[in-house]
């Protein structure tokens, strides 16, 4: 079975850092993108990017674009997502949601609290 | 304000078949971009219920329908159930945005 396990829960301050991570299995890893999307308290869902695990290149939504980094590992099968210059709004849950088009397989999820 | 508008609430009686509404733009539904739809249950991860406009992956039932017509996309759920009591998401590419977006999200009640 495909599997997409996230890290866990986070708490940081404002203007830190959050590098959230998503380990991928049961499939060939470098076949399908890697898409993050994440989730504010009573909110909808919110687009933040891809990744193509296969040569690493990545589009990211254009209201992120200067904070937010996609990286992934292809020796472990792991996506990566941080998120720079946190403020109280990031406050969320994030899921990273493999993708053939459409967003197939989805990982629990990582809540990640911004406060001071 | 999201690229893709969807009514906020919908609500139907156990049996009934209600619609949900995807509203876009010639720069995505329009363009003739695929639409996805996910379900999403309380405190779980949204799940895939209809790809490629009309398609359903296997495990979901045939109560749940997609279409689509001009700028718009609907889902459909027929004989509704108690167990479909969940907020429902549209989404597809834009073309002008160059990414992904989400309809903001409609929240079906079974009355």
């Amino acid at each position: 079975q495909v599997h997409l396990v996230q890290s866990g829960a986070e708490m940081k301050k404002p203007g830190a850092s959050v590098k959230v991570s998503c380990k991928t299995s049961g499939y060939t890893f470098t076949n399908y993108y890697m898409h993050w999307v994440r989730q504010a308290p009573g909110q909808g869902l919110e687009w933040m990017g891809i990744i193509n695990p296969s040569g690493g290149s990545t589009n990211y939504a254009q209201k992120l674009r200067d904070r937010v980094t996609m990286t992934r590992d292809t020796s472990t099968s792991t996506v990566y997502m941080e998120l720079n210059s946190l403020k109280s709004e990031d406050t969320a849950v994030y899921y990273c949601a493999r993708s053939y088009d459409y967003l197939d397989v989805w990982g629990q999820g990582t809540p990640v609290t911004v406060s001071s | 304000q999201s690229v893709l508008t969807q009514p906020p609430s919908v609500s139907g009686a156990p049996g009934q078949r209600v619609t949900i509404s995807c509203t876009g733009s010639s720069s995505n539904i329009g363009a003739g971009l695929d639409v996805h739809w996910y379900q999403q249950l309380p405190r779980t991860a949204p799940k895939l219920l209809i790809h490629g406009t009309t398609n359903r992956p296997s495990g979901v039932p045939d109560r749940f329908s997609g279409s689509k017509s001009g700028t718009s996309a609907s889902l459909a759920i027929s004989g509704l159930q108690a167990e479909d009591e969940a907020n429902y998401y549209c989404h597809s590419y834009d073309s002008s945005l160059s990414g992904w977006v989400f309809g903001g999200g409609t929240k079906l009640t079974v009355l």
